[in-house]
């Protein structure tokens, strides 16, 4: 079956520009993570969907970032007025029940490089 | 809330040699460690994991240790191959949540021919 994907896979912009990152999740998977890597950096937590519940999104970096989940399948994540320290991975990660650590799946990344 | 690091950063180790990765944790309540492989362009993935209720866990040629007491974990790799190149995370559950996981910042490891 299909894994978790991420588009685009590259995405380069300019500072002061939004960016728009999508992941579409494993069918039936009702945890959805996002993460933020930088170069040679573990990974950061940025936000959480578990089902219908409302998010966590104590991880996001500034009020820049934001994240939805549509009809608990697809996620966006939006960077508004992108800086260059926005330049990373951002990974995607799904997960069959998030009511306990469990593994989870992750996508490709999306690799945006702000100018 | 939770601290996890990861040590080695870079670890080079001849082909057919043992690999051995090792994290620490700091909130004794935790009771998840996974350890996910990284490619190059690729997401991390999961290849093993144990709870706390045990002391060791394998899946062929890797295994995972951990130490309650000493708060710490390890992965061990056995007869190495060029395939087991990557980059290695360990992880720990983090804060009140049970699905937020915290991360090791990384091992990259080599396999010299």
């Amino acid at each position: 079956g299909a894994g978790v994907s991420q588009s685009p896979s590259n995405k380069v912009t300019e500072k002061g520009k939004d960016v728009e990152l999508r992941c579409d999740p494993i069918s039936g998977h009702t945890a959805l993570y996002w993460y933020r890597q930088s170069l040679g950096q573990g990974l950061e937590f940025l936000i959480y969907f578990q089902g219908n519940s409302a998010p966590d999104k104590s991880g996001l970096p500034s009020d820049r970032f934001s994240a939805e989940r549509t009809g608990g399948s697809v996620s966006t994540l939006t960077i508004q007025r992108t800086q260059q320290e926005d330049s990373a991975v951002y990974l995607c990660a799904s997960s069959l029940d998030g009511t306990d650590l469990r593994e989870q799946f992750f996508g490709p990344g999306t690799r945006l490089t702000v100018l | 809330g939770e601290n996890v690091e990861q040590h080695p950063s870079t670890l080079s180790v001849q082909e057919g040699d043992s690999a051995v990765i090792k994290c620490t944790y700091s909130d004794s309540a935790s009771n998840y460690f996974p350890w996910y492989k990284q490619e190059l362009g690729k997401g991390p993935q999961l290849i093993i994991d144990i709870r706390s209720n045990v002391g060791e866990k394998k899946d062929q040629r890797i295994a995972v240790t951990l130490n309650k007491t000493a708060k710490h974990f390890s992965l061990h790799i056995t007869e190495t191959q060029p395939e087991d190149s990557a980059v290695y995370f360990c992880a720990a559950p983090g804060g009140d949540s049970n699905y937020q996981l915290i991360w090791g910042a990384g091992t990259k490891l080599i396999i010299k021919p």
